[in-house]
C-alpha cells in the first residue's frame, strides 16, 4: 500500500547550521509532494511543495530536491534559526489521488542558539 | 479570510459514546479532507469531501464517517468510540478540486479525549 517514510525522527542542529530531512515514498503514481511544518501546539501549514516533473524547488533558505527514479524527496534548510524549530512532515499524494495526502512519520527540529 | 474553523476544540468521552466533530472550511473552498493526528501514528488520512461527496476515503474502520453539507461544512461522527480514538482531529481545506492536489489549510484541531 501506500506509505511514506521519513528520516531522521529527531534532529538537533546549532543556529546557522543546515538540516537535511529525508522522505521514500512507495507508490511510483506519487505525483505531489509537499512539505508541512507544525509548531509546537500549531496547526501544520505548507513551507513548500514540489510536483514530479520538476526535479528541485527553492524558497529563500528552503528547498526541496526530488529523485522519482529512486523515490526519494528531501527538505534542505539552510542557515537554520531558532524559529525553525518545530515538526517537519512530509508527504506524497498519487496521481488521481485529489486532496488525500499520505504523511511521513515527522522530524522533530531543535535549533540550538 | 477567515480561516478552517473546528468545533469543538476539546471534548472527553467515554468508551462506547459517540462523537461529532465539525468543520468550517475557509470561503470558496469546496474540498474538506480529514486527519487523525496521534504521537504514535503522526498524521493518518481519514477522508475528503468535495461538494458532498467522498472521493477518498483511509483505513478506517467502519465506526468513522463523515459528510459534506451543500455550503461545504463538514461532520464527521465517530461512534462506539474506543480509547485508541483519543486523538487531535484535524480538518483541512482546498480551494483546489481538481486532480492536480494543491495546498492543504488546516484547522487547529479537535482534541478528543476518551475515558
Amino acid at each position: 500500500g501506500e506509505n511514506v517514510e521519513q528520516h531522521p525522527s529527531t534532529l538537533s542542529v546549532q543556529e546557522g547550521d543546515s538540516a537535511v530531512i529525508k522522505c521514500t515514498y512507495s507508490d511510483s503514481a506519487s505525483n505531489y509532494f509537499p512539505w508541512y511544518k507544525q509548531e509546537l501546539g500549531k496547526r501544520p501549514q505548507l513551507i513548500i511543495d514540489i510536483r514530479s516533473n520538476v526535479g528541485e524547488k527553492k524558497d529563500q533558505r528552503i528547498a526541496v530536491t526530488l529523485n522519482k527514479t529512486a523515490k526519494h524527496f528531501s527538505l534542505h534548510i539552510t542557515e537554520t534559526q531558532p524559529e525553525d524549530s518545530a515538526v517537519y512532515f512530509c508527504a506524497a499524494v498519487s496521481s488521481g489521488g485529489y486532496n488525500k495526502l499520505i504523511f511521513g512519520a515527522g522530524t522533530r527540529l531543535a535549533v540550538h542558539p | 479570510k477567515a480561516g478552517v474553523t473546528q468545533t469543538p476544540r476539546y471534548l472527553i468521552k467515554t468508551r462506547g459514546q459517540q462523537v461529532t466533530l465539525s468543520c468550517s472550511p475557509i470561503s470558496g473552498h469546496r474540498s474538506v479532507s480529514w486527519y487523525q493526528q496521534t504521537p504514535g501514528q503522526g498524521l493518518q488520512f481519514l477522508f475528503e469531501y468535495f461538494s458532498e461527496t467522498q472521493r477518498n476515503k483511509g483505513n478506517f474502520p467502519g465506526r468513522f464517517s463523515g459528510r459534506q453539507f451543500s455550503n461545504s461544512r463538514s461532520e464527521m461522527n465517530v461512534s462506539t468510540l474506543e480509547l485508541g480514538d483519543s486523538a487531535l482531529y484535524l480538518c483541512a481545506s482546498s480551494p483546489r478540486g481538481e486532480k492536480n492536489t494543491g495546498e492543504l489549510f488546516f484547522g487547529e484541531g479537535s482534541r478528543l479525549t476518551v475515558l
